[in-house]
């Protein structure tokens, strides 16, 4: 079975610019999460959606938003690019709240 | 909030060696799961293992073990017999049993930097 996927690998992108990464979950799972991860630090979450409903949003800023599809595949926006917004973006998914999260390889963002 | 605390940022072992690698946690649940995940260069983030809260019994994955000290609030992560391929970032993880408002949310650690000297 194939894993959490996303696209794109890498993006390159200036200040001010506007943003979408791309999650398909595992087959069959519901749940889709998205974490930051700047250089050097650990994952930070930023959302959670369980059956196309948001379900959880970490201390980030509105300029973060998603949505999540009816096939449970989803997209991270982000609006207006700060330099800040550079990181590693990760999405997991599980089959249910409850259960285990499978990490993707993650989208490399880099703002210039 | 809960907090996940690795006070070492980088260690290495000879291969074949055993190493091990500290975490502290704070929280005031007392259902919980933790968990090691290793993040190679490849950014992949694999689960290495996971710690019930409310199991006594340490858990054990092959060449992985963890000391789990929940009145210390403390998890070790132990490999034995390092391989190279063991070289990665190491992060430990939290998670409550329950949800918060309704999400399930890992709560990371800055990780560990491991190098295996062949």
């Amino acid at each position: 079975d194939a894993g959490v996927t996303q696209s794109p690998t890498h993006l390159i992108k200036t200040r001010g610019q506007q943003v979408t990464l791309r999650c398909s979950p595992i087959s069959g799972h519901k749940s889709v999460s998205w974490y930051q991860q700047v250089l050097g630090q650990g994952p930070q979450f930023i959302f959670q959606y369980y059956e196309k409903e948001e379900r959880g949003r970490g201390n980030f800023p509105d300029r973060f938003s998603a949505r999540q599809f009816p096939n449970y595949s989803s997209e991270l926006n982000v609006n207006a690019l700060l330099l800040g917004d550079s990181a590693l973006y990760l999405c997991a998914s599980s089959s249910t709240l409850y259960n285990e999260q499978f990490f993707g390889p993650g989208t490399r963002l880099t703002v210039l | 909030a809960q907090t996940v605390t690795q006070s070492q940022p980088e260690m290495s072992v000879q291969e074949a060696e055993t190493v091990t690698l500290s975490c502290t946690y704070d929280t005031s649940e007392s259902d919980y799961y933790l968990f090691w995940y290793k993040q190679p260069p490849s950014r992949q983030m694999i689960l290495v293992i996971r710690q019930e809260a409310y199991k006594q019994q340490n858990a054990t994955e092959n060449r992985f073990s963890v000391n789990f000290q929940k009145a210390a609030k403390s998890f070790s992560l132990k490999i034995s017999d390092s391989q190279l391929g063991d070289a990665a970032m190491y992060f430990c993880a939290y998670r409550r049993q329950k949800l918060i408002q309704g999400a399930q949310k890992l709560v990371f650690g800055q990780g560990t930097r491991l190098t295996i000297n062949p």
